[in-house]
């Protein structure tokens, strides 16, 4: 029972690359998110599914696409990559809206933008 | 503007030193208010969810408790095991996916 998982657990990438992030899930989860974490800021959200073939944008997307193929995929990828978006990436998955089980998160990507 | 603020941003207990921990929101309608425990280089642990002022829930050592404003995780007896990030986060109503996160309380319980 493998729940969430995220590759790679940690990236260095210079300024100007691309890359993607994966996530995977394998509980049959329609809703899936991809959130931030910065010291002294919380978790902020940067897209989320409700579904396969249905993404929507968070609280903070520039930068950042995402596409939901299949229930159990939800890649992130970086288009440009700035020293800004260093950070550490969270990715989650729900049973429903309400998250009445709680989401579930990946272990998280720490990236590095030099 | 939603918004969720925890405090303390730190705290040191000894074994056995119950306290509590603060989540104060500001949501338009809440649908949820969730705690979760984070240990360093891991994602978030789901502890609990509250959606109503009344409500409590309990874990372990560990009890949640919501008001219209404040939720409060009260922490009985702890063990250094405990110790971790606590996080609460907010879904607003009409969010369907959306949770609004605190900066989180770090949690140190010495032996």
């Amino acid at each position: 029972n493998a729940g969430v998982t995220q590759t790679p657990k940690f990236q260095v990438l210079k300024t100007g690359q691309s890359m993607t992030l994966q996530c995977a899930q394998d509980m049959n989860h329609e809703y899936m998110s991809w959130y931030r974490q910065d010291p002294g800021m919380g978790l902020r959200l940067i897209h989320y599914s409700v579904g396969a073939g249905i993404t929507d944008q968070g609280e903070v997307p520039n930068g950042y696409n995402v596409s939901r193929s299949t229930t159990e995929d939800f890649p992130l990828r970086l288009l440009s990559a700035a020293p800004s978006q260093t950070s550490v990436y969270f990715c989650a998955s729900s049973r429903d809206s309400v998250a009445n089980y709680g989401y579930t998160f990946g272990s998280g990507t720490r990236l590095t933008v030099v | 503007e939603d918004q969720v603020t925890q405090s303390p941003e730190a705290l040191r207990l000894q074994e056995g030193e119950s306290s509590s921990l603060n989540c104060s929101y500001t949501v338009s309608g809440l649908r949820g208010l969730f705690w979760y425990r984070q240990d360093p280089g891991k994602g978030p642990e789901f502890l609990f969810t509250l959606y109503s002022a009344g409500e409590e829930k309990e874990k372990e050592r560990l009890k949640a408790t919501l008001t219209k404003k404040e939720s409060f995780l009260h922490i009985t007896a702890p063990k250094p095991e405990d110790s971790a990030t606590y996080l609460c986060a907010v879904q607003a109503g009409g969010a369907t996916n959306k949770l609004i996160f605190g900066t989180g309380t770090l949690l140190a319980v010495q032996p």
